[in-house]
């Protein structure tokens, strides 16, 4: 059974930081994209960063102004998000999403994890 | 970026009639085009993907159809359950890029 769970969301100010994991099981881990996407609350989904399977190619969305990173850990089959220089337009449940065909970054998601709620206040 | 247009926003229709759904790109993606399910409280769930191709475990009610520019998703015998916001996500074009949903309620 694929899983994806998602961790390290909370509460963060303006122009903090926070780190989020993303932990993977149940498929062969550097064939696949992962991907996180955002929902605002009570909007619709919008795609944050993807990292391909090997994790040499990394994307990100124009609007985040080069603040998050993303990364992976093979060894450990595990995707990280680290987000700084947060703002109140960051915030919403961050999910992270596998990719329903291996070897490209062009992808729909097949797998979701459960979420992570990101709040930006002071 | 390619903007992705669903309509109706919302619709009501009642149980065991069908169901169409609508969205429409700003250029052609072929066929790389998904439609995902959200529930609330729940993470989006992948119904279709190319176009088409139903995801692992999804009943044959859901099927989707089109290439190019406009795409629809259609459940032809709508059930209490499928209440939910309906997604579709372009993935030919970078960035992938999503419409704004289409509420379906039962009548």
């Amino acid at each position: 059974e694929v899983l994806l769970l998602e961790s390290g969301g909370g509460l963060a100010q303006p122009g903090g930081s926070l780190r989020l994991s993303c932990a993977v099981s149940g498929f062969t881990f550097d064939n696949y994209v992962i991907a996180w996407v955002r929902q605002a609350p009570g909007e619709g989904l919008e795609w944050v960063s993807s990292i391909s399977g090997s994790g040499v190619g990394t994307y990100y969305a124009d609007s985040l102004q080069g603040r998050f990173t993303i990364s992976r850990d093979n060894s450990n089959n595990a995707v990280y998000l680290q987000m700084n220089r947060l703002r109140a337009d960051d915030a919403g449940v961050y999910y992270c999403a596998k990719g329903v065909e291996m070897g490209t970054v062009f992808n729909a998601f097949d797998s979701w994890g459960l979420g992570t709620m990101v709040t930006v206040s002071s | 970026e390619t903007v992705m247009t669903q309509s109706p926003g919302s619709l009501s229709v009642s149980p065991g009639e069908r169901a169409t759904l609508s969205c429409r790109a700003t250029q052609s993606l072929k066929a790389n085009l998904a439609w995902y399910q959200q529930k609330p409280g729940q993470a989006p769930r992948l119904l279709i993907f190319g176009a088409s191709t139903r995801a692992t475990g999804i009943p044959a009610r859901f099927s989707g159809s089109g290439s190019g520019t406009d795409f629809t998703l259609t459940i032809s015998s709508l059930q209490s359950e499928d209440c939910a916001v309906y997604f579709c996500q372009q993935y030919n074009h970078w960035p992938p890029t999503f419409g704004q949903g289409t509420k379906v309620e039962i009548k």
